[in-house]
């Protein structure tokens, strides 16, 4: 157990809909991240957050966006999905140092 | 070039042998460096991370770091079925990002 939660497990979505996903971290990990994780390949960068500010972001257009609240909660919303949205959705949270992160068990999106 | 990149695999070995994955970054000013573990279906678990040139152990891993050659490695002692999974090599690049690769899959034969 990494203490990192993700909800919900699965979502089913209609092409143009909007969803926000959601990820809670462990008391104290002031970074969290978020990824897209396509069948059969690696993670993809989409975006990390230090203490509630957005400091860096991967290619991944505006249409993804995020918040972290002060609670160690944060959310990745997408609007205008597109059929190729369909992937598992990972949060990792860590520490200030940016070494070890912790996945949670990821949203598999689902877009007909 | 992809800034992380790993052999895809798969790579299978007979169980008890040294499995070894390679991965090469991009990145001359990447800070850190991780390898995870995805069994199908699951999210992935760090199993070590490194970030001084050479090597450190943990149990049956072994992660190894070159900065030279921008290339880091995993050896794993005397696998096991249960080992069977993909391999993701992470990179903290110079941006702060985390960068992946995109796996290597093992699979090890009893």
């Amino acid at each position: 157990e990494t203490g990192v939660t993700q909800s919900p497990t699965h979502l089913i979505k209609t092409r143009g809909q909007q969803v926000t996903l959601r990820c809670s971290s462990q008391s104290g990990h002031n970074t969290v991240s978020w990824h897209q994780q396509a069948l059969g390949q690696g993670p993809q960068f989409i975006f990390q957050y230090y203490r509630e500010e957005e400091n860096g972001r991967g290619n991944f257009p505006p249409r993804f966006s995020g918040l972290q609240f002060p609670n160690y909660s944060s959310e990745l919303n997408v609007n205008a999905l597109e059929l190729d949205d369909s992937a598992l959705y990972l949060c990792a949270s860590g520490g200030a140092t940016y070494n070890e992160q912790f996945f949670g068990p990821g949203t598999r999106l689902t877009v007909l | 070039q992809k800034e992380v990149e790993q052999n895809s695999g798969p790579l299978s070995v007979p169980e008890g042998a040294i499995a070894s994955l390679n991965c090469t970054y991009s990145d001359r000013g990447s800070q850190s460096f991780f390898w995870y573990r995805q069994y199908s279906g699951k999210s992935p678990e760090l199993i070590m991370f490194i970030y001084s040139n050479g090597d450190k152990e943990d149990g049956r891993f072994t992660a190894q770091l070159n900065k030279a050659s921008q290339y880091v490695s995993l050896l794993i002692r005397d696998s096991q079925p249960s080992d069977s999974a993909t391999y993701l090599c992470a990179v903290r690049n110079q941006g702060g990002k985390l960068i992946f690769g995109q796996g290597t899959e093992l699979s090890v034969k009893p």
